[in-house]
């Protein structure tokens, strides 16, 4: 079973600056992607940012990045720039993929909120 | 881009009474939905993956009885909450998935469950 742990339950941030949010798993799988979620106050989950694991460059998104170090098991989400809009619950989220096919089922860490202050 | 709808959006029944609520993929079809629950400030909790033509399959520890999930179509997944109680109330989300050989997942709004 696979398992992802966000040990940061709250954090804040001045607008304009950058925050790193941290997300470490557990899995015995080689093949996954990984996932940054955000869910605003409006509660709709909306998709940040998704690493497949065999892929060693880091994948960006605008204002989005993650670094995602396979060996340690850690793929953190650093968020340049931060704008109120930012402002939400953040998960890590884990997927199982083998053989060109993803079961689908994705298990999500605690979960991190973020404040952008003005 | 693939929208995921759920009605309602908020309800709010009596202890003891069924409801239900439903999730449909609007301009796609999906081979797959999974519904989770959500309670304030905590992650998403997978309780149900379900397939469309066949039965649900559920997470350890989600009653089958307690939340009964059809997919009748490729459109539509419908989770019912029978006999509900006060501990029900809940966030429940779905999402769906186009087919099994892409990782992006599609979720719903979401639907508040208050059980007076």
């Amino acid at each position: 079973a696979q398992t992802v742990t966000q040990s940061q339950p709250e954090m804040s941030v001045q607008e304009a600056e950058t925050v790193t949010l941290s997300c470490t798993y557990d899995t015995s799988e080689n093949n996954y992607y990984l996932f940054w979620y955000k869910q605003p106050p409006s509660r709709q989950m909306i998709l940040v940012i998704r690493q497949e694991a065999y892929k060693q460059q880091n994948a960006t998104e605008n204002r989005f990045s993650v670094n995602f170090q396979k060996a340690a098991k850690s793929f953190s989400l650093k968020i340049s720039d931060s704008q109120l809009g930012d402002t939400a619950m953040y998960f890590c989220a884990f997927m199982k993929w083998a053989g060109g096919t993803s079961y689908g089922k994705l298990t999500f860490g605690q979960g991190t909120i973020l404040t952008v202050h003005p | 881009g693939a929208v995921v709808s759920q009605h309602p959006s908020w309800v709010i029944c009596k202890s003891g009474t069924s409801v239900k609520i439903e999730c449909r993929s609007l301009d796609f079809q999906a081979t797959t939905m999974f519904w989770y629950r959500q309670f304030p400030k905590q992650s998403l909790m997978l309780m149900a993956t379900s397939n469309e033509g066949s039965k649900a399959t559920y997470e350890q520890g989600v009653e089958k009885d307690k939340f009964l999930i059809n997919h009748a179509s490729l459109t539509l997944s419908t989770l019912t909450v029978t006999s509900a109680h006060p501990e029900d109330s809940s966030f429940y989300i779905c999402s769906a998935r186009r087919d099994s050989y892409t990782p992006l997942m599609y979720f719903g709004p979401g639907t508040r469950l208050t059980v007076l």
